[in-house]
């Protein structure tokens, strides 16, 4: 199993919807939280990062930490063509950025 | 791409031969990390360095070697490529082990 799980998708929404992406985890360990995006034949950026549980809000973005159920979800609100991508999930513990594993990615496509 | 650059960005070469990748930074970032992102796998962690000569293994560094003989400049060399390590390979730095970790732009690899 691995410790960090996330549906491949593909995941096709119309322009305007609420987008929900998903992981789950297996580390109780796991402190923080990231959520990258990648854009075709490009590198990850980073998109949201949290600590611990807990909502964390940058504009039409919402970050969500249940450690509890060991979930972590991404919102996208109004959602538009420009947030077609794939969206990689990531954790760590406090060992380090060395120990950070990542979800295989939630492909995503925005339809106008 | 946060000061990152990566050379070749593209690359195919032959089942035995060595093949080595370059990673550039402008940050004076002190950790460079070197993943491979493959479908189904997502981004695992090849090798990592934590300062100049100081580089440790990562999730896969089987059939890899690196060398960071300045801070600005990480290497992955692989000895005798075999058609296993046709992938995409991202280069990634933080400032320290307790910050996120920022991606350069990729290198494809194909191994015939």
């Amino acid at each position: 199993q691995k410790e960090v799980e996330q549906d491949p998708g593909p995941l096709s929404v119309p322009e305007g919807a609420i987008v929900s992406l998903n992981c789950t985890y297996s580390n109780s360990a796991f402190q923080y939280f990231m959520w990258y995006r990648q854009y075709s034949r490009k590198g990850p950026e980073l998109l949201m990062y949290t600590y611990s549980s807990g909502n964390k809000e940058d504009g039409r973005f919402t970050a969500q930490v249940d450690k509890s159920s060991k979930y972590i979800s991404l919102f996208i609100r109004d959602s538009q063509p420009s947030d077609s991508a794939t969206y990689l999930c990531a954790a760590r513990g406090i060992q380090g950025a060395q120990k950070l594993v990542f979800g295989q990615g939630t492909r995503l496509t925005i339809n106008p | 791409d946060a000061g990152i650059t990566q050379s070749p960005r593209h690359k195919v070469t032959e089942t035995g031969t060595p093949v080595t990748l370059r990673c550039h930074q402008t940050e004076n970032h002190r950790y460079m990390y070197w993943y491979r992102q493959d479908p189904g796998h997502g981004l695992r962690l090849i090798h990592y360095s934590y300062g100049v000569k100081d580089t440790d293994k990562g999730e896969v560094s089987d059939g890899y070697s690196v060398s960071r003989s300045k801070t600005e400049d990480f290497l992955l060399t692989l000895e005798s490529a075999t058609s296993s390590q046709t992938s995409v390979y991202f280069c990634a730095i933080s400032a320290s082990e307790a910050d996120t970790q920022y991606f350069g732009p990729g290198t494809r690899l194909t191994v015939l």
